[in-house]
């Protein structure tokens, strides 16, 4: 089966850093996706990796370690916009198709 | 059209009632998903089309809910003699293909169901 832990919430401070993490298990792993959903909006998506290591997006960066079943997402220069949810979720092939399964997802407050 | 396009944005149901949520993908996606989040929570997986044909259907929570997309476009899922349990939103998600090396999903702004 699969399984996907994130935090349930994180505070930070505007114009900070805060990374979120995203342990996963499961069979057919075929890459993760970082979402964010703003309350009341369809999520959105924020980054692909495949590969381990980092892959940059203006203030936005993802990192992956396959062997350690372990992603983070990395927000610079907060703003208070980037108060959202940002779900992890893991995209496995199996049954000759790729679905894609999320995490809880991480709510995260940004004070100014 | 230019995105992914549900309907009704909300509904309330009354117990016992059966429901319907349309989704219109993005023009030409192969794949479609629905989802069901329920509130504070991640995006369950309820069912997965490639073109016209369901090829899982494994996440639907019981026989009360049936979905389809008979000319490979334009979905409906369809549920059944409503709970309260079955209060959520049920998301849309289309992409271009399962298979594709990035394939990302893009998703509908949700039908919100309220069941009284």
């Amino acid at each position: 089966g699969q399984n996907i832990d994130q935090p349930t919430e994180m505070t930070a401070t505007e114009g900070a850093i805060v990374q979120i993490n995203c342990t996963y298990q499961t069979s057919g792993f075929n890459g993760l996706f970082w979402y964010q959903q703003h309350a009341g909006e369809a999520p959105t998506f924020l980054s692909y990796n495949v590969l381990d290591g980092l892959e940059e997006k203006g203030r936005f960066s993802s990192f992956l370690s396959r062997s350690k079943g372990y992603s983070y997402l990395l927000l610079k220069e907060l703003q208070m916009k980037d108060s959202a949810s940002y779900l992890c979720a893991v995209r496995a092939f199996s049954g000759g198709y790729n679905k894609l399964i999320f995490g809880a997802g991480t709510r995260l407050a940004v004070h100014p | 059209g230019a995105g992914v396009s549900q309907s009704p944005r909300y509904k309330v149901a009354k117990r016992g009632q059966d429901v319907a949520l349309r989704c219109d993908p993005i023009s030409g996606h192969v794949s479609l998903f629905w989802y069901q989040q329920a509130l504070g929570q991640g995006p369950e997986f309820l069912t997965y089309f490639q073109n016209e044909a369901q090829l899982d259907k494994s996440g639907l929570p019981s026989d009360r809910f049936f979905a389809e997309r008979p000319e490979g476009s334009v979905s409906t899922l369809k549920i059944q003699r409503t709970q309260q349990e079955d209060s959520a939103v049920y998301l849309c998600a289309s992409s271009q293909t399962s298979g594709s090396s990035y394939g990302e999903l893009f998703f509908g702004e949700g039908s919100r169901l309220t069941v009284l």
